[in-house]
């Protein structure tokens, strides 16, 4: 099974910063990585996909990067909306599996 | 619109069974495959199993900690997906996510809202 590991735990930013979120696979996953959103009590919402994809709908200041073992998400301004957990995914090999998630709260 | 509207969750003993269904609309159902994720309280995302679509075949996999206990099965004629779940454990509490993959991918694009299964005496 590939162990997905995400840092930070959590993540303070003031609204309007850039936030940089890190995802980093015990192998290759080649560019089979996934970013989601989760809000509290919400189902979560598909962000990036294939590492750098933006899903439909997704605001441009969402960027993906990476590839093989290291990814990065970077929201480039946040905004109220955007605080929340993030997770990546790895789809490159069965079991599909998550990161822990990176908390990112308001500074 | 994309619905996915999943039920059938309650609190059930350990041992018990629970069988969750989602009902699936706004789509082709038959053309994607489809996935149940859970998430225990307070914890991550873990994917349980999936399902691929009819031209597949309806391959399915699963995550090592359900084999044997959890069958995931689909009926396309009804646009419903389902999840058997035998020999329940304290560890299988969770929100269970009925979700649809992107087409031809293997990320989840759609989610429906989630059912609580609760595994207590």
């Amino acid at each position: 099974e590939i162990g997905m590991t995400q840092s930070p735990a959590t993540l303070s930013v003031s609204p309007g910063e850039r936030a940089t979120l890190s995802c980093r696979a015990s192998q290759s996953v080649t560019t089979k990585l996934a970013w989601y959103q989760q809000k509290p009590g919400q189902a979560p919402r598909l962000l990036i996909y294939n590492a750098f994809t933006r899903a439909t709908g997704i605001p441009a200041r969402f960027s993906g990067s990476g590839s093989g073992t290291e990814f990065t998400l970077t929201i480039s301004s946040l905004q109220s909306e955007d605080f929340a957990v993030y997770y990546c995914q790895q789809g490159y090999n069965w079991p599909w599996t998550f990161g822990q998630g990176t908390r990112v709260e308001i500074k | 619109e994309v619905q996915l509207v999943e039920s059938g969750g309650g609190l059930v003993q350990p041992g018990g069974s629970l069988r969750l269904s989602c009902a699936a609309s706004g789509f082709t159902f038959s053309a994607y495959w489809m996935t149940w994720v859970r998430q225990a309280p307070g914890k991550g995302l873990e994917w349980v199993a999936n399902m691929a679509e009819r031209e597949r075949g309806g391959e399915t996999n699963y995550v090592d900690s359900v084999k044997g206990r959890f069958t995931i099965s689909r009926d396309n004629a009804k646009n419903s997906l389902y999840l058997q779940m035998n020999s329940l454990r304290a560890e299988d509490t969770a929100v269970y996510y009925c979700a649809r993959h992107r087409v031809g991918g293997r990320e989840v694009e759609f989610w429906g809202q989630g059912t609580l299964v609760t595994v207590s005496s």
